[in-house]
Order: C-alpha cells, then structure tokens, then sequence
C-alpha cells in the first residue's frame, strides 16, 4: 500500500527558510519519482518541482531561484528546502508520486495528505 | 507557462450528466489528467492521459478531448460527487494546473 505523508514546522517567519519531509512508504525511491506540489487558501495548485528516481531534479521557474529537491533514499524521505519565504508562501504543501502512462504523460496518483505551512511574525 | 482556464462553478442536480470544461492556452496533445478534491482532503486522481479512467474510479467519470480542448463528464452525478475539479496538463513545462471547476448540487 503506497503512503505518502509530508512534516515540518506549521509556522515560519518571513525571510526565514522551510524545511518539510515526505515519508514514503509503500514504494522505492530509486525507482519511483516524487514532485513537491502547493496550494494557497482557497486557491488553486502550483507545482514546484520533483525528483526523480534517478536523483535529477525539475523545478519550476516561479521558484526555482529558492528551492531545493534532495531525498534519503534509505530514510525513504524526500525533503524540500526553501528560503526567503515570504507571506504569498503561506499554502498547504503536498508531495505526490508521479506516474508516466505509455505516451510519456505524467501524472500524480498518490498524494500525501498535506501539511500547511503559515509564513508569517 | 501553460495557462489552464476551467469554468470557476456549476450546480447540477443528482441524477444528471454534468460535464466540465478545460482549455489549454497552447496544445498540450492527450497531457491531460483530472483530479477531485473535497474540503481539507488531497486531491485524488480521476482520469490520466485525457480519457483513461483511473483504477478504483467509477466509471460515472470520462473524459475526452485532445490538443486544447478537454472535458470531463460525471453521467450521472451523485450527492458525493459535490468538490472541487482541477485538471493539469503535463505536455509543457512546467506543469499546471487549472483553477479548478466547484461542482455543487442543487
């Protein structure tokens, strides 16, 4: 049975750095690829990026200049890392498996259940 | 980026067939994929690949469409299918996803 469960502080103060983990279980890091994704109250969801099973990283653009993929694949942990956070990153932050169907389509069919994430003082 | 426009609401009553629209700004081929989420729940996976109903999904959901027009169709809709439906594209980087279609029933 595949899990995914996200960690780290509820509350951080602006300019300071984020730090969460996903614990996986369920599934090998070194052959699964694991992406970071996050919503705003209310709002919509943006993906920040991933790390794939061979360790590579793809980040998105919006916030490629303060993050930072990395995983422990003996932990099965994948952790983000974010710095000069600011009040707009206030938002539940989600890791989920990325699946890839027979026309390189990817796709995300396990999710954590989520962690929010206040930037605030 | 790819920009993803969803209708932002629809009320339907239960027993009839809804369906929910989204429109890539560029052409995203069959990179399509649908997701329900309800309040305080992560979001679950529906459809992949445009038309490809998930395992576990009943098959009351389908979806259709290619290049930058795509639909998903709830036929019929249930009291529990009340939520909020995002689709995302992955055709383009990077991905994104619309601002999400909230079902509600009358």
């Amino acid at each position: 049975q595949v899990q995914l469960k996200e960690s780290g502080p509820g509350l951080v103060q602006p300019s300071q750095t984020l730090s969460l983990t996903c614990t996986v279980s369920g599934l090998s890091l070194t052959s699964n690829s694991v992406s970071w994704i996050r919503q705003p109250p209310g709002k919509g969801l943006e993906w920040m990026g991933v790390i794939w099973s061979d360790g590579g990283t793809d980040y998105n653009s919006a916030t490629k200049s303060r993050l930072s993929i990395s995983r422990d694949t003996s932990k099965s942990q994948v952790f983000l890392k974010m710095n000069s956070l600011q009040t707009e990153d206030t938002a539940m932050y989600f890791c989920a498996r990325i699946e890839r169907d027979g026309y390189y389509h990817d796709y995300f069919d396990y999710w954590g259940q989520g962690v929010m994430v206040t930037v605030s003082s | 980026d790819t920009v993803l426009t969803q209708s932002p609401a629809l009320a339907v009553s239960p027993g009839e067939r809804v369906t929910i629209s989204c429109r890539a700004s560029e052409s995203v081929s069959t990179g399509m994929h649908w997701y329900q989420q309800k309040p305080g729940q992560q979001p679950k996976l529906l459809i992949y690949g445009a038309s490809n109903l998930e395992s576990g999904v009943p098959a009351r959901f389908s979806g259709s469409g290619s290049g930058t027009d795509f639909t998903l169709t709830i036929d019929p809709v249930e009291a529990d299918d009340t939520a909020t439906y995002f689709c995302q594209q992955s055709w383009n980087d990077p991905y994104t996803f619309g601002a999400g279609t909230k079902l509600e029933l009358k």
